[in-house]
């Protein structure tokens, strides 16, 4: 079992629409919870960067973890053709000699069409 | 400006032909790492360096070695490229732990195409 299960999609939806991506991860020990977009042939880039549960907006974007179920989702609101991108999301453990690792999802294509 | 440079871009060899892929950081970042994308699986950690001469392997470390001998240069090297190493590769830092910035997440590079004949 993956550490971080994200659902690849791919996703596809009108412009305007209110998307919502998701994810799930096992280890209790992640502390840290991040959003990353990519698009195409570039690399990704952050988006959203949250520590322990809560809801964090920025603009069109709210990142939400809930770690009673582990539970980790991004909804983008008013959403517009420069949100079609691979959105990833990642953890990282708060300490150790691993606090740099990010284990990552799968990513979900998204696309929004005009 | 901030960044995270990689070379080559894209690179497609035989099998067996050693490669090197370089990266470059000018954040005076302690902590550098390589990831390899693939379909489905996401990224995943090939290698880390927490400093100068500190070099470990991540979870995918067969068939890759690193090197850190300056700070801003963290190379890949693969001494023997195989078709399962057909991947994207990405280099990553950020600050090590003790200094202001040491919890602003990973700066990427934007990626090496690598095709293994």
């Amino acid at each position: 079992q993956k550490e971080v299960e994200q659902d690849p999609g791919p996703l596809s939806v009108p412009e305007g629409a209110i998307v919502s991506l998701n994810c799930t991860y096992s280890n209790s020990a992640f502390q840290y919870f991040m959003w990353y977009r990519q698009y195409s042939r570039k690399g990704p880039e952050l988006l959203m960067y949250t520590y322990s549960s809560g809801n964090k907006e920025d603009g069109r974007f709210t990142a939400q973890v809930d770690k009673s179920s582990k539970y980790i989702s991004l909804f983008i609101r008013d959403s517009q053709p420069s949100d079609s991108a691979t959105y990833l999301c990642a953890t990282r453990i708060a300490g150790g000699t691993s606090y740099g690792k990010l284990t990552f999802g799968q990513g979900t294509i998204l696309t929004v069409h005009p | 400006e901030a960044q995270v440079t990689q070379n080559p871009r894209y690179l497609i060899t035989v099998t067996g032909k050693k490669l090197t892929v370089t990266c470059s950081q000018n954040m005076n970042h302690e902590y550098m790492s390589w990831y390899r994308q693939d379909p489905g699986l996401g990224l995943r950690q090939i290698y880390y360096s927490m400093n100068v001469e500190v070099t470990d392997k991540g979870d995918v470390p067969e068939g890759y070695k690193v090197s850190r001998k300056e700070k801003r240069n963290f190379p890949l090297i693969l001494e023997s490229p195989s078709p399962n190493q057909t991947s994207l590769y990405f280099c990553a830092s950020r600050a090590g732990v003790g200094r202001p910035d040491s919890n602003q997440p990973q700066h990427f590079g934007d990626g090496t195409r690598l095709s293994i004949l």
